[in-house]
């Protein structure tokens, strides 16, 4: 199975800063024939299902504001916050969609 | 507007069986693929099984291998997962979720159904 790790497991952020969560995958999830990384973001708040933000690492889900970013490549990915606002305290999940069992990230809490 | 709304989340007793329904809505059914996740109570999330859009495929987790079945009615524009032989670590809440192609992300999710697996 693909492990998801992601670092760090909770963040702190001040209102209007910047927040990055890394995701790394135990191998490469980026596929050769269509170079695409097999990886997408969502992000949970308490009492509701997890939302897409980003898939194939760095494409944003229509309606996904634009301060949200996706990067990275093969076993290493960023989702970065670029001016947090009050709304986006959430918990932050990657996932890699390359193979089953598909598998999560632990998640990351992300706080004002 | 998608939705996907879950159904059949009871207590149950350690051994015994639930089935789980998600009523699909807003969109065509038949052409996605569709899967079961789960969450354990404060916990992460954790892939359960999918099916393919005209149920030719399905995958599993090895955590329930053997245990759960999952299907799917196009014509009721419905998904289901038969969970036998529970265990306590089956709790939480399990949600349906569409994919466009086996690997593909989960564009859409339910709001959830809640599985407490207790004596």
């Amino acid at each position: 199975d693909i492990v998801m790790t992601q670092s760090p497991d909770s963040l702190a952020v001040s209102l209007g800063e910047r927040a990055t969560i890394n995701c790394k995958s135990s191998q490469s999830v980026l596929y050769s024939s269509n170079d695409k990384n097999y990886l997408a973001w969502y992000q949970q708040k308490p009492g509701q299902p997890p939302k897409l933000l980003i898939y194939w690492a760095s494409s944003r889900e229509s309606g996904v504001p634009d301060r949200f970013s996706g990067s990275g490549s093969g076993t290493d990915f960023t989702l970065t916050i670029s001016s947090l606002q009050a709304e986006d305290v959430a918990v932050y999940y990657c996932q890699q969609y390359y193979t089953t069992p598909y598998t999560f990230g632990q998640g990351t809490k992300l706080e004002i | 507007q998608v939705q996907l709304v879950e159904s059949g989340g009871d207590l149950v007793r350690p051994g015994g069986s639930l089935r789980l329904s998600c009523a699909a809505s807003g969109f065509t059914f038949s052409d996605f693929y569709m899967s079961w996740i789960r969450q354990a109570p404060g916990k992460g999330l954790e892939w359960v099984s999918s099916i393919s859009s005209s149920s030719t495929y399905t995958n599993y987790a090895d955590s329930v291998k053997g245990r759960f079945t999952i299907s799917r009615d196009n014509a009721k524009n419905s998904l289901y997962l038969q969970m036998n032989s529970l265990r306590a670590e089956d709790t939480g809440v399990y949600y349906c979720a569409r994919h466009i192609a086996a690997s593909a992300w989960f564009d859409y999710w339910g709001q959830g159904a809640l599985v407490t697996v207790s004596s």
